[in-house]
C-alpha cells in the first residue's frame, strides 16, 4: 500500500507558542489530505479536508484560524497549530488519498501526539 | 448523514477463542465500509474493507467481515484470537462519495488473555 508519512510523532510546546505538523505522501500524489483529532480514549474526528492548491474545508466547530492548514503540493499537507493550549494535546492523524482509488482508501499516517504545557 | 455505531467499547476474549467486534452503519447512500486497527501512539491501519461485490470480506491477520445490509452491520470476526491482535478496533463509513472522508466509530478495545 501507500505510505503516508507525519513528522514529527510528537511534541512538546509552551503554552501559546505554534505547532507545525507535516504530513507527507511518499510514494503517490495525494489529491486530497484529511486531519483527524484523537483524544484520549475517544475516537477520531475529523477536522478539516485538504485539496492541493485550494483552501481547506474545516468541519463544524473547528476553528480555521487556530488550526491552519496548508496543502500546497501533491505531496505536503501541513497543520499549525497556533496559539496552543493545554486542551489542544491530542493526537493528531493525517490521511491522503487520490481520486485514482476511487474513494475505496485512504492511507494514514502514523500520528502525532501534541502535549501542550 | 454516515454514522457508525461499535458495541462494547471493550471486548475481552482467551487466546485462541473467536473474537466478534461488532459495528453497525447509517448511511443514505451504498456505503463503503473499513475496519481499521490502532496500537498505541500509531495511525491506523486497514485491516479490510467492503466497497462492492462479495459480501464476505477478508482482509490481513485472519481477519474477515461481513457486510449484511438488511441488518445494516459489518461485524468484524477471527476464528482464533492471538495475543498480538490486542489493539483498539475502529469502525468506519466512507462520507458518500468524498475521497478517503470517514466517520469512525468509536472504538473497541480487544484486550487477549493467555
Amino acid at each position: 500500500g501507500a505510505v503516508v508519512s507525519q513528522h514529527p510523532s510528537w511534541v512538546i510546546c509552551k503554552s501559546g507558542t505554534s505547532v507545525k505538523i507535516e504530513c507527507r505522501s511518499l510514494d503517490f500524489q495525494a489529491t486530497t489530505m484529511f486531519w483527524y483529532r484523537q483524544f484520549p480514549k475517544q475516537s477520531l474526528m475529523l477536522m478539516a479536508t485538504s485539496n492541493e492548491g485550494s483552501k481547506a474545508t474545516y468541519e463544524q466547530g473547528v476553528e480555521k484560524d487556530k488550526f491552519l492548514i496548508n496543502h500546497a503540493s501533491l505531496t505536503l499537507s501541513t497543520l499549525t497549530v497556533t496559539s496552543a493550549h493545554p486542551e489542544d494535546s491530542s493526537f493528531y492523524i493525517c490521511s491522503a488519498t487520490h481520486r485514482g482509488l476511487m474513494n475505496t482508501e485512504a492511507f494514514f499516517g502514523q500520528g502525532t501526539r501534541l502535549t501542550v504545557v | 448523514a454516515q454514522s457508525v455505531t461499535q458495541l462494547g467499547s471493550h471486548v475481552s476474549v482467551s487466546e485462541g477463542a473467536l473474537v466478534l467486534l461488532r459495528c453497525n452503519y447509517s448511511s443514505s447512500v451504498p456505503p463503503y465500509l473499513f475496519w481499521y486497527v490502532q496500537y498505541p501512539n500509531q495511525g491506523l491501519q486497514l485491516l479490510l474493507k467492503y466497497t462492492t461485490g462479495a459480501t464476505l470480506v477478508k482482509g490481513i491477520n485472519g481477519f474477515e467481515a461481513e457486510f449484511k445490509k438488511s441488518e445494516t452491520s459489518f461485524h468484524l470476526t477471527k476464528p482464533s484470537a492471538h495475543m498480538s491482535d490486542a489493539a483498539e478496533y475502529f469502525c468506519a463509513v466512507i462520507q458518500g462519495y468524498s475521497y478517503g472522508k470517514l466517520t469512525f466509530g468509536q472504538g473497541t478495545i480487544l484486550t487477549v488473555h493467555p
